[in-house]
């Protein structure tokens, strides 16, 4: 697609329940990254893919937060059993391969984010 | 890990003014970029700016990589220029991409 594509952009859930968060990078883009951004705060890094390679998950908060990219293009990240410090928006972004070969210039583009609060 | 650090953390300006706001941050990086998110959150790139000068309309950067800073400058602010100024980082192509803390700009009519 043009730009990067994320779903839903707003969801609701109670305490306790399990949630998915959808990305869909732009084309071509084998970097894929998620973040969180508290009300107020700059985005946190949470995890990055090359690919379907999972790089580096050092800002998943918890076990309760898993990001898959099966196919090196569509990502998911789920979140189980939520809880209310959850809330947040979830920001997942993408950057184009270098000529040269290496995975990504680190110019992201992002979505518009998944607005997630948990009651 | 990279530390990043942006100065000021809140600015109020008159529609007309001119401001700078700088990035500083502990490590050498490969990659630096520029983002203004508006206040429906979009993140909209700016620049991407690792070293030099780049303009871009009342919009202009300056990368001095060797020490460790960036600066974005804003002329003729307008009220449509308010949100928040985010400079990210990246050390290489396998790491991930830092952001800074922010500066919260206001711009009054």
């Amino acid at each position: 697609g043009a730009g990067v594509s994320q779903s839903p952009r707003y969801k609701v859930a109670k305490r306790g329940q399990d949630v998915a968060l959808r990305c869909d990078p732009i084309s071509g883009h084998v970097s894929l990254f998620w973040y969180q951004q508290a009300l107020g705060q700059g985005p946190e890094f949470l995890t990055y893919f090359q690919n379907e390679a999972q790089l580096d998950k050092s800002g998943l908060p918890s076990d309760r937060f898993f990001a898959e990219r099966p196919e090196g293009s569509v990502s998911t990240l789920k979140i189980q059993r939520t809880q209310q410090e959850d809330s947040a928006v979830y920001l997942c972004a993408s950057s184009p391969p270098t000529s040269g070969g290496t995975p990504n210039t680190g110019e992201l583009f992002f979505g518009e984010g998944s607005r997630l609060t948990v009651l | 890990g990279i530390q990043v650090e942006q100065s000021p953390p809140d600015l109020i300006l008159q529609e007309g003014a001119n401001s700078t706001l700088r990035c500083n941050f502990s490590d050498s990086v490969n990659n630096l970029q520029w983002f203004h998110q508006n206040p429906w959150g979009q993140l909209i790139n700016l620049f991407y700016i690792p070293s030099g000068t780049k303009q871009n309309g009342r919009l202009s950067a300056t990368t001095v990589a060797t020490e460790r800073y960036s600066l974005l400058y804003i002329s003729s602010s307008q009220t449509t220029d308010s949100g928040v100024y985010f400079c990210a980082v990246q050390k290489t192509s396998y790491d991930k991409v830092i952001f800074g803390p922010g500066t919260s700009l206001s711009v009054i009519p």
